[in-house]
């Protein structure tokens, strides 16, 4: 079992649309990142949360980290096809552990 | 700086022969680690060094894996004997203390 759910799994939508994927859990984690990878790259992060609640902005893409720390979202706004990838959010439950990654959603944005 | 450097992008090799992957860290980097990915199981972490010295290889799958890091900007990860099982994407890291990851391009290997 996966410490890490992420949904959709796969999500394919047209350039300008908006969208949110998600990424849930059981546990409570100290902190919480998003990574991208695109195909044939490494993942690349986006972004890392540690406060419940929390909010970050990153120009079109939004991200929260839930009250109780056990799920996040991230909500990209007018998608363009550079964003087509795959995303993934990995959590650590105790400050200075290792991050456990989720597996993913594969996002495809056609033009 | 570079980035993470891997080698090589791609390797196929036939079952039983032995697999040496290769990583350079950026500069600077006490953390390295080495992970796997596919499409059943995702993105694992196999083993991480800090200042050169092995902290957790409990993600090991089983003894043909090792992995050195014979100094600061050098790590290896071999299996031997490889099986077609081990046929993923292999990924190195490093980040900084507190600092967040970087990840090489990684190496797709195929054992046929």
């Amino acid at each position: 079992t996966q410490l890490l759910e992420q949904s959709p799994q796969f999500l394919s939508i047209q350039e300008g649309e908006n969208l949110t994927v998600y990424c849930n859990s059981s546990s409570v984690f100290s902190s919480l990142q998003w990574y991208r990878q695109e195909p044939g790259e490494g993942p690349v992060l986006l972004v890392t949360v540690v406060t419940g609640g929390e909010v970050k902005k990153l120009k079109r893409l939004t991200f929260q980290f839930g009250d109780a720390r056990k799920d996040s979202s991230l909500h990209i706004t007018a998608a363009q096809t550079g964003d087509t990838g795959l995303y993934l959010c990995a959590g650590a439950v105790l400050v200075g552990q290792n991050f456990v990654f989720g597996p993913g959603t594969r996002l495809s944005v056609l033009p | 700086d570079a980035g993470v450097i891997q080698s090589p992008r791609h390797e196929v090799t036939e079952m039983g022969q032995e697999v040496t992957l290769r990583c350079k860290p950026i500069s600077g980097h006490d953390y390295l680690f080495w992970y796997r990915q596919t499409m059943m199981r995702g993105l694992e972490l196999l083993i991480y060094f800090n200042n050169n010295v092995p902290i957790d290889d409990s993600g090991m799958p089983e003894d043909r894996f090792s992995a050195k890091m014979p100094n600061a900007s050098f790590s290896t990860l071999k299996i031997q004997p490889s099986e077609p099982r081990d046929s993923a994407v292999y990924f190195c890291a490093s980040s900084s203390t507190g600092g967040k990851a970087f990840f090489g391009q990684g190496t797709r290997l195929t054992v046929v």
